[in-house]
């Protein structure tokens, strides 16, 4: 089946750690983006990418870092810079200009 | 001008009422209109979408309803259902731009048996 797979679905990160987020599509989809949702909030766009190699910052961008080696992939990076990196982390793909985004199941991450 | 205004931002309706949901916008290349249903713990999931050439579109017990010239734009749920309970996001595009998203900040709905 054709999908986005987010993984892990809960992740723990030590203060001053780095952790990456892992997105995965095999939708064909030439873009991906990342949001950030908090609890009773709407969708924050972290980075995006339109191809591969190339990506753009979106609202809050700070603290984050991405890549964008293949068309599949769009790995996000937590960095101990993001001060509050508590959050529920969405990856989306889109493709065709008629079908919107398909997002991903999300990854929950705590910081402990 | 790339806003999108929802509202309300919670909902609460009974078993078989109708759920309205609106939606605002400015910009006028604005040219495809989703909206997602969120459950929780679940990623956002496309429940309709609209085009601006039409007014109205109907899927089972989801409308969307569009108002090209107030620029606004309302999913409704009839018969409203305890399963219908979600958080409802409205979108837009601009076709000419970068095709990103540009999100409502939510609608929590909550059907009461």
């Amino acid at each position: 089946d054709g999908g986005i797979t987010q993984s892990p679905k809960y992740l723990f990160r030590k203060e001053g750690q780095n952790v990456t987020l892992s997105c995965e599509q095999n939708l064909n989809h030439d873009a991906m983006y990342w949001y950030r949702q908090d609890p009773g909030q709407g969708l924050r766009l972290i980075y995006y990418s339109q191809i591969v190699n190339d990506f753009q910052k979106g609202d809050i961008a700070e603290g984050y870092s991405v890549s964008r080696e293949k068309k599949e992939s769009f790995p996000l990076t937590v960095t101990s810079a993001q001060k509050n990196p508590t959050a529920f982390y969405l990856c989306a793909s889109s493709g065709a200009a008629n079908y919107g985004y398909t997002f991903g199941s999300g990854t929950r991450l705590t910081v402990v | 001008q790339q806003q999108v205004k929802q509202s309300p931002q919670s909902l609460i309706v009974q078993k078989g009422g109708i759920s309205i949901i609106n939606c605002a916008y400015e910009n006028t290349a604005f040219d495809y209109f989703p909206w997602y249903q969120q459950f929780p713990g679940k990623g956002p999931a496309l429940l309709i979408a609209i085009r601006p050439d039409v007014s109205e579109k109907k899927e089972g017990r989801f409308t969307i309803s569009f108002n090209k010239s107030a620029k606004q734009f309302s999913l409704h749920i009839m018969d409203s259902q305890p399963g219908d309970s979600a958080t409802y996001f409205c979108a837009a595009r601009n076709q000419g731009g970068s095709e990103k998203l540009v999100f409502g900040k939510g609608t929590k709905l909550t059907v009461n048996p």
